[in-house]
């Protein structure tokens, strides 16, 4: 069974630029989390999706950051204009509660470098 | 501000000794707690999961939870090189979110 599937897994891009992200959940999963990690501020929840909603997007840092789930089965995290502070690993992680616990698995991510 | 604390280490341990991970948390409504593993480019993988007080053992690892205390640890016995990696603890405090420590790095000295 595919896992959390991320592209870019590297984008190297220059200040002003728009970048975008994409995920893949796991199949039959219906919460769908976006998280940066960066050395300074570690792993932080920028937005999640519930059936395709967002529900929390306290995350954001600012409104250049905007991400969209069209459908069930991907989302993307856009970036416009991208600016250095936003360098980080980008991960995406779903999960769903009809399991017995809230476990959440993510995918290998997406090394952001803005020059 | 819901926060997790972890101390960033890094911890070193030499190969067969136990390593013990602690992380405190905020929020007393905190419900389940989770530790992860993420070696070094990697993404977190999960290794463990705790709801209640007490011990949980799975195979080498233990987690162990005192909510009154506010205090989640991982002992790992028998440490192995392989166990060298970035552990985070992540706690589930509202609906289905999650909080993460800033992470401990551990190194195995063989």
């Amino acid at each position: 069974d595919a896992g959390v599937i991320q592209s870019p897994r590297h984008e190297v891009t220059e200040m002003g630029q728009e970048v975008t992200l994409r995920c893949k959940p796991i199949s039959g999963h219906d919460y769908l989390f976006w998280y940066r990690q960066t050395m300074m501020r570690g792993l932080e929840l920028l937005i999640y999706f519930n059936n395709n909603v967002p529900i929390d997007d306290s995350g954001m840092p600012e409104d250049r950051f905007s991400a969209k789930m069209p459908n069930a089965s991907f989302s993307t995290l856009k970036i416009q204009p991208s600016e250095p502070r936003d360098s980080a690993v980008y991960f995406c992680a779903s999960n769903t509660l009809a399991r017995l616990y809230n476990e959440q698995f993510f995918g290998p991510g997406t090394r952001l470098t803005v020059l | 501000q819901k926060e997790v604390e972890q101390n960033s280490g890094p911890l070193s341990v030499p190969e067969g000794a136990i390593a013990s991970l602690n992380c405190t948390y905020s929020d007393r409504g905190s419900q389940s707690f989770f530790w992860y593993r993420q070696y070094s480019g990697k993404s977190p993988e999960l290794i463990m999961f705790i709801y209640s007080n007490g011990d949980k053992e799975d195979g080498r690892f233990t987690a162990q939870l005192n909510k009154a205390s506010q205090y989640v640890s991982l002992l790992i016995r028998d440490s192995q090189p392989s166990d060298s990696a970035t552990y985070l603890c992540a706690v589930n405090n509202a609906g289905n979110m999650l909080t993460f420590g800033g992470g401990t790095r551990l190194m195995v000295k063989p």
